[in-house]
């Protein structure tokens, strides 16, 4: 059964860089028509979808972040990654990267939480 | 953006009782509506595709109907193990969006 797993720094200081990995196991990230998408959820709040991106390397992004948006893959290592630059206390979320299947997230890792904060 | 309305934002019932959640989009998103639910602490889980389909695993008392913007979710017999937050989400187009949530309490 496919899993993800989510990591990085809890803890980035404004202005600067959120760089997190997701870590692809139980099958091949390139395997399926899948999209990968990364989501975030600010503590008590609803989920916000940050964009997504498939094997080929192709993305997109949410309009309201795509300034500050980077995504890429690494097929080879079964990983993706997120870059979200000029965070502000706004972005601090627990963030998920997924599975999206035709439309749906059927496939979610645990989450991570990231606080913006000096 | 399509937006996403849940209703309601909170309810209690009690164990037994049919429990329905409804979800309006902006705009006609035929039948590209999925929902999820989330335990506190825990990610999303997707019960629901497509507006009407049970993903695998998940109970028959799951139940999800609606075309175009109106949309229902149900639970025909609440249990103590379906406490969460339930969503909704379209997958009409790009970007995809999320309802607020409707948090479900015995």
């Amino acid at each position: 059964q496919v899993q993800l797993q989510e990591s990085g720094p809890g803890l980035v200081k404004p202005s600067q860089t959120l760089s997190l990995t997701c870590t692809v196991s139980g099958g091949s990230i390139s395997s399926g028509s899948y999209y990968w998408s990364w989501i975030r959820q600010p503590a008590g709040k609803g989920l916000e979808w940050i964009g997504r991106i498939d094997t080929s390397g192709s993305t997109n992004y949410n309009p309201s972040l795509k300034s500050r948006v980077t995504m890429s893959v690494d097929t080879s290592k079964n990983e993706l990654s997120l870059k979200l630059s000029s965070v502000t206390a706004a972005d601090t979320a627990v963030y998920y990267c997924a599975r999206e299947n035709r439309g749906a997230i059927d496939i979610w890792g645990q989450g991570t939480m990231v606080t913006v904060s000096s | 953006d399509i937006q996403m309305t849940q209703s309601p934002s909170s309810l209690s019932a009690s164990v037994g009782d049919r429990v329905t959640i409804s979800c309006q989009a902006s705009q006609d998103i035929t039948n590209y509506l999925n929902w999820y639910q989330q335990k506190p602490g825990k990610a999303p889980k997707l019960l629901i595709y497509d507006a009407s389909n049970l993903e695998t695993g998940v109970p028959l008392r799951f139940s999800g109907s609606g075309s175009g913007t109106d949309f229902t979710f149900s639970i025909s017999s609440l249990q103590p193990e379906d406490v969460a937050t339930y969503y909704c989400q379209h997958s009409a187009n790009l970007p995809l969006t999320f309802g607020g949530g409707t948090k479900v309490e015995i």
